[in-house]
């Protein structure tokens, strides 16, 4: 079935570093690929995301590049503030079962202190 | 403020209580969404609606009980909770096609 693996946090970096988050996917036909965030005490919000092959998802200094080839979706930022610790989850979504459902990954923690 | 609002924020419940949680998009959106956030455990896809009707339960106890009387609106009604249930309920809605979920704050739920 369809999956979605993350790296294992947690995560901790000091301010201004450069930050990697991998992910890989398994899926059946083309999916829709997806990072959210979740700030402490929160809800998950959107981060960025891809609908096709080679596509670059960015938003407030991230970004991930949809590659088919290698099945990754790796979430990167070049310099992390001390506001960006939060759990990040990446996920996919995928025409087979028409309702748009998410498949979520395990989410990684980043800590990033100052 | 996100587009889909969930109510309580907080609650706390004892085991033989009957509370309702509520969920409500004013989005557009046609597809709504229970999850259930652990510590340390993956998100856990409860329920799915897709116009108001119900498209999947995976295998979610009979002490949880969805209810959607519109596509504007969901509710997670409990009864007879067990301490492991604590945790935070997750709602979120979506249209019918590739462009992601849009998740409210969550309700922290504490059985004791």
């Amino acid at each position: 079935g369809d999956s979605v693996t993350q790296m294992e946090g947690p995560v901790t970096l000091s301010e201004e570093a450069f930050l990697t988050i991998n992910c890989t996917y398994t899926a059946t036909g083309y999916p829709s690929l997806f990072w959210y965030v979740q700030y402490p005490g929160e809800g998950l919000q959107l981060l960025l995301k891809a609908t096709k092959a080679d596509d670059k998802g960015s938003n407030k200094g991230f970004e991930a590049t949809y590659r088919k080839e290698t099945t990754s979706f790796h979430l990167e930022k070049g310099s992390v503030q001390v506001s960006d610790s939060a759990v990040y989850f990446c996920a996919l979504s995928t025409l087979a079962s028409n309702t748009g459902k998410l498949i979520f990954g395990q989410g990684t923690t980043l800590q990033v202190k100052p | 403020e996100t587009g889909v609002t969930q109510t309580p924020r907080h609650l706390v419940m004892g085991m033989t209580n009957k509370k309702s949680l509520k969920c409500e998009q004013h989005l557009g959106h046609n597809a709504m969404y229970w999850y259930k956030q652990s510590a340390k455990k993956p998100l856990e896809l409860m329920f799915v609606y897709n116009f108001k009707e119900q498209t999947e339960n995976n295998s979610v106890p009979s002490r949880f009980s969805p209810e959607c009387p519109n596509s504007s609106h969901l509710f997670l009604h409990l009864h007879t909770l067990q301490p492991e249930d604590s945790a935070l309920y997750l709602c979120a809605s979506s249209q019918l096609t590739h462009y992601g979920y849009t998740f409210g704050s969550g309700t922290r739920l504490t059985v004791v």
